[in-house]
């Protein structure tokens, strides 16, 4: 059973450039939720994505914005990269339901910019 | 605003002692919290608490949960280097999908 895939592992980008990072939610998961952790904080919440829309958004700015492909997999895209960008970039996939269901982390992307 | 506060926010400990890690919350219309280990990237799920006072337990690993106090405890008894990691709390606050993560605890054990 194949859990939360992520890619690429790392990547380093320079201030402006543009970074998509991929998600490949858990067998039978619909929903894909992505967080950015910086270094020694709790993840934050970014935005949701299920049935190809995104559902909730957190406190990011439009530069961070995602898709969901009809697989189920998902894409971040951030554009103009800041150097506050720098962070460990968490995908979560679940299963769609009003009560809560548990979210399984992938391994992450680490995006360094310079 | 909804927030979860952890604490503290680091420990040191040797083999064998015993650790309490504490979660506090503030969330509108609480439904449960939930605690994750994380050792290098992934956080792996450990516990998902939502009634008040009933104890969930996986080896030498508990959790409970004070729905009036508001807070939350992990306990892990007979440390081993294995438990060295940084023990994140989450909570959903109702109406909404995401999580409020807590900073974490960053738990270190020596041999």
């Amino acid at each position: 059973d194949a859990g939360v895939t992520q890619s690429p592992t790392h990547l380093i980008k320079t201030r402006g450039q543009q970074v998509t990072l991929r998600c490949s939610p858990k067998s039978g998961h619909d929903t894909v939720s992505w967080y950015q952790q910086a270094l020694g904080q709790g993840p934050q919440f970014i935005f949701q994505y299920y049935e190809e829309e995104e559902r909730q958004r957190g406190n990011f700015p439009d530069r961070f914005s995602g898709h969901q492909f009809p697989n189920y997999s998902s894409e971040l895209n951030v554009n103009a990269l800041l150097l506050g960008d720098s962070a460990l970039y968490l995908c979560a996939s679940s299963l769609y339901g009003d009560t809560i269901n548990e979210q399984f982390f992938g391994p992450g992307t680490r995006l360094t910019v310079l | 605003e909804d927030k979860v506060v952890q604490s503290p926010l680091s420990l040191v400990v040797h083999e064998g002692d015993t650790v309490t890690l504490n979660c506090s919350y503030e969330v509108t219309n609480f439904r449960s919290l939930l605690w994750y280990k994380q050792e290098k990237k992934a956080p792996t799920f450990l516990f998902m608490l939502t009634s008040s006072g009933i104890e969930k337990k996986s080896g030498r690993l508990s959790s409970i949960l004070d729905k009036k106090e508001l807070f939350s405890i992990l306990n892990i008894t007979a440390t081993q280097t294995g438990d060295s990691a940084v023990y994140l709390c989450a909570v959903p606050p109702s109406g909404t999908y995401k999580y409020i993560f807590g900073t974490g605890t960053r738990l270190k054990v020596l041999a």
